[in-house]
C-alpha cells in the first residue's frame, strides 16, 4: 500500500524568504502525486498535481514541485512566502494503476509558519 | 451549489449515540470522498463512491461505520454506538468523474463525550 511521509512537522520561515516542505512516498511503478493545502478554518485546496509528463508541476500562489523518481520525493518550494502563506499543507498520493479511480492517501502535513 | 456543503460544521453526542453526518457535493460531480481527519494528522480515506454505489469502502474502520448515496448526489456517513475514538474532523470532497482534484467541505467536527 501506498504511504506519504512528510519529515518536517513544522516549517517556521520568514516572510519573503524561500521555503521547501519535503515529501517522499512509498515506492511505486508510477504514481499520481498531489500537494494540499489547508488555510485555518477552511477546508483543503488543490495546490497542484503530478500526473505524467514534466517533472516540474506548477500551481497556484507561485508554488512549484519537482518529481524525483529515482528518490521517490515530491517536494514542494516557493521562491518567496508571504503571510498568507501560513498553512497546513499536505503531500498526497494515489496508484493510477487501480481498476477503479482510487482513493487518495494523505501525509500526516506540515505546518508552515511565516513570521513577519 | 458553489462548493461541497457539510452539515452540521460540529456535532457533539455521548458515547453511545447514533450520528449522521451530511454530505452536499458540487452539482454534477459522480465521485464522492469520505475522510476522517484527527488532530495533527492528515485526512484518513474512509470511503469513496462513484455515483450511488460504494467503489471502495476499504477504509471504513469497522462494522459501526456505514455511508449512502441513495440518488447518487447527497451522501450520508452514519456512525453506530459512537466512542470517543470516532472524535474527529470528517471531510467529504467530491469530483467531476473520480480524480484527485476533488473539492474538500469544510468537515464536520465530531466530538463524542
Amino acid at each position: 500500500a501506498q504511504s506519504v511521509t512528510q519529515l518536517d512537522s513544522q516549517v517556521p520561515v520568514f516572510e519573503e524568504a524561500p521555503v521547501e516542505l519535503r515529501c517522499n512516498y512509498s515506492s511505486s511503478v508510477s504514481v499520481y502525486l498531489f500537494w494540499y493545502v489547508q488555510y485555518p478554518n477552511q477546508g483543503l485546496q488543490l495546490l497542484l498535481k503530478y500526473l505524467s509528463g514534466s517533472t516540474l508541476v506548477k500551481g497556484i500562489n507561485g508554488f512549484e514541485a519537482e518529481f524525483n523518481k529515482s528518490q521517490t520525493s515530491f517536494h514542494l518550494r516557493k521562491p518567496s512566502v508571504h503571510i498568507s502563506d501560513t498553512a497546513e499543507y499536505f503531500c498526497a498520493v494515489s496508484d493510477p494503476k487501480k481498476t477503479s479511480y482510487d482513493k487518495v492517501i494523505f501525509g500526516p502535513g506540515t505546518s508552515l509558519s511565516v513570521i513577519p | 451549489g458553489a462548493g461541497v456543503s457539510q452539515t452540521p460544521s460540529n456535532k457533539v453526542t455521548e458515547k453511545g449515540k447514533y450520528v449522521e453526518l451530511r454530505c452536499d457535493p458540487i452539482s454534477g460531480h459522480t465521485a464522492l470522498y469520505w475522510y476522517r481527519q484527527s488532530l495533527g494528522q492528515g485526512p484518513e480515506f474512509l470511503i469513496y463512491f462513484q455515483g450511488t454505489g460504494a467503489a471502495d469502502d476499504s477504509g471504513l474502520p469497522n462494522d459501526r461505520f456505514f455511508a449512502v448515496r441513495p440518488e447518487g448526489s447527497v451522501s450520508t456517513l452514519k456512525i453506530q454506538r459512537t466512542e470517543r475514538g470516532d472524535s474527529a474532523v470528517y471531510l467529504c470532497a467530491s469530483s467531476l468523474k473520480g480524480g484527485a482534484s476533488a473539492f474538500f467541505g469544510q468537515g464536520t467536527r465530531l466530538t463524542v463525550v
